[in-house]
This record gives structure tokens, C-alpha cells and sequence, in this order.
């Protein structure tokens, strides 16, 4: 068990341009989470996906904001066209199935930093 | 939005020393958990209180939850230099979502310094 992991760690881009962030999750977790942190601010749930499904979507998740999980596993989170204001930590979370001891607990992974110029 | 707050923003006490963080929050809960953050990186699991539990111990920490006054407190004892990060509470909603997913809603959080 190697953890949730996050690519990139950091990204640094301008105004206007598209960025993607790749979620790896724990690989027996069926459902996945994305979380918006800014500075000094606890997380702000974005998505939740079970298996491939995306099941609920945040209303600050605007129409520039996109996310997969094509096969179940990985999940990517784009942004496009981004603004000053998407500057922040992206976290993703992992969880086992319903009825799985910590079933529960989300495990998250180290996030990604977009810095927006 | 922020489910609540915690309560001291910040917190600096000498190793050794307990730290007590409060945590309030606004709606009917299933769960609250406690995460900690060290500086700019993911949050670690520490705990999970159910809406039935009052209180529940786990090494060095004891939480306490109180649905009638829609709070809970973190007690870290024998605190030390490692325990220096944010601490957030996190409730897990009643309203389940689909598929068994649970949105967790953090709070504020607390900055805990422990110094040497």
C-alpha cells in the first residue's frame, strides 16, 4: 500500500491556460474525492466519484472545472481556462468500499499546488 | 462552506504540556473527525467519533463529542515537538450520498506550535 498520490506536486501557470491534475487513490478504494484547499482554510469538497461514477459535484465546482475517473482507478481533474482565483491546494481522497473496516476515514493524498499568475 | 470553527486559531504551548482544540459545527452529524496537516501537505486520519460516542481515547488523544451542543474537543497530552501542525475537525453529514460516499466538511482549524 502505497498511498494516494498526486502529479504534479506543484504547478505554477498563466492566466487563461488549461492545467490537469492526476489522482492515483489506494488501488482496493472504490471511491474517490476531491477536495479545494485555500490558504488558511480547511478543505472544501469539490467531487466524489464511486468507481468510474461521478455521484455529486459541488456548486463550487463551475463549468471550468472537470473531472474523471475513466476506469475506475486514477482520476484526473482539469481545469480550464483558469483564473487567479483557482490559486490553491487540489486534494484528492481515497475510501474503502461501504462496510470495509474504515470505511469511513478518507485517505488523502499530498495535494497539488496551483499557483496562477 | 466552513461546517464550523475551531477553536483557538492558533495554539502555542512548551513540550510536555497538554493541547485542547475545540470544534464547533452546525448540522446533524453521522461521524466528526479529526485530521491533522503538517505545513502544506496532505491531512492524516487521527480519529473518528460516531454521533452515538462520547468520548473516545486513541494513544495520546481523546476526543469528546456533544451533539446537544453541536461540538467536540481534541485533547493531545504529553505533546511534542512533532505534534507542530494544523488540526481540523471534519463532520461527516447525516444525508448520505449516493453511493455510500460521505462529504466530510471541515473546519478552520487549529495551528498547534509545540516548542522544545
Amino acid at each position: 500500500d502505497t498511498g494516494v498520490s498526486q502529479n504534479p506536486r506543484h504547478k505554477i501557470t498563466k492566466r487563461g491556460q488549461n492545467v490537469t491534475f492526476r489522482c492515483d487513490p489506494i488501488s482496493e478504494h472504490n471511491r474517490l474525492y476531491w477536495y479545494r484547499q485555500t490558504l488558511g482554510q480547511g478543505p472544501e469538497f469539490l467531487t466524489y466519484f464511486q468507481n468510474e461514477a461521478q455521484l455529486e459535484k459541488s456548486r463550487l465546482l463551475s463549468d471550468r472545472f472537470s473531472a474523471e475517473r475513466p476506469k475506475g482507478s486514477f482520476s484526473t481533474l482539469e481545469i480550464q481556462r483558469t483564473e487567479q482565483g483557482d490559486s490553491a491546494m487540489y486534494l484528492c481522497a481515497s475510501s474503502p468500499r461501504v462496510g470495509s473496516r474504515a470505511y469511513n476515514e478518507q485517505f488523502f493524498g499530498p495535494g497539488t499546488r496551483l499557483t496562477v499568475l | 462552506s466552513q461546517q464550523g470553527e475551531e477553536d483557538p486559531q492558533a495554539l502555542s504551548i512548551q513540550e510536555g504540556e497538554n493541547a485542547t482544540m475545540n470544534c464547533s459545527y452546525k448540522t446533524s452529524i453521522n461521524n466528526l473527525q479529526w485530521y491533522r496537516q503538517n505545513s502544506g501537505r496532505g491531512l492524516v486520519h487521527l480519529i473518528l467519533i460516531r454521533s452515538n460516542e462520547r468520548e473516545k481515547h486513541s494513544g495520546r488523544l481523546r476526543v469528546t463529542l456533544d451533539t446537544s451542543k453541536k461540538s467536540s474537543s481534541l485533547l493531545i497530552t504529553a505533546s511534542r515537538a512533532a505534534d507542530t501542525a494544523s488540526y481540523f475537525c471534519a463532520t461527516d453529514a447525516l444525508t448520505i450520498l449516493t453511493g455510500g460516499g460521505n462529504k466530510l466538511t471541515f473546519g478552520t482549524g487549529t495551528q498547534l506550535k509545540v516548542e522544545l
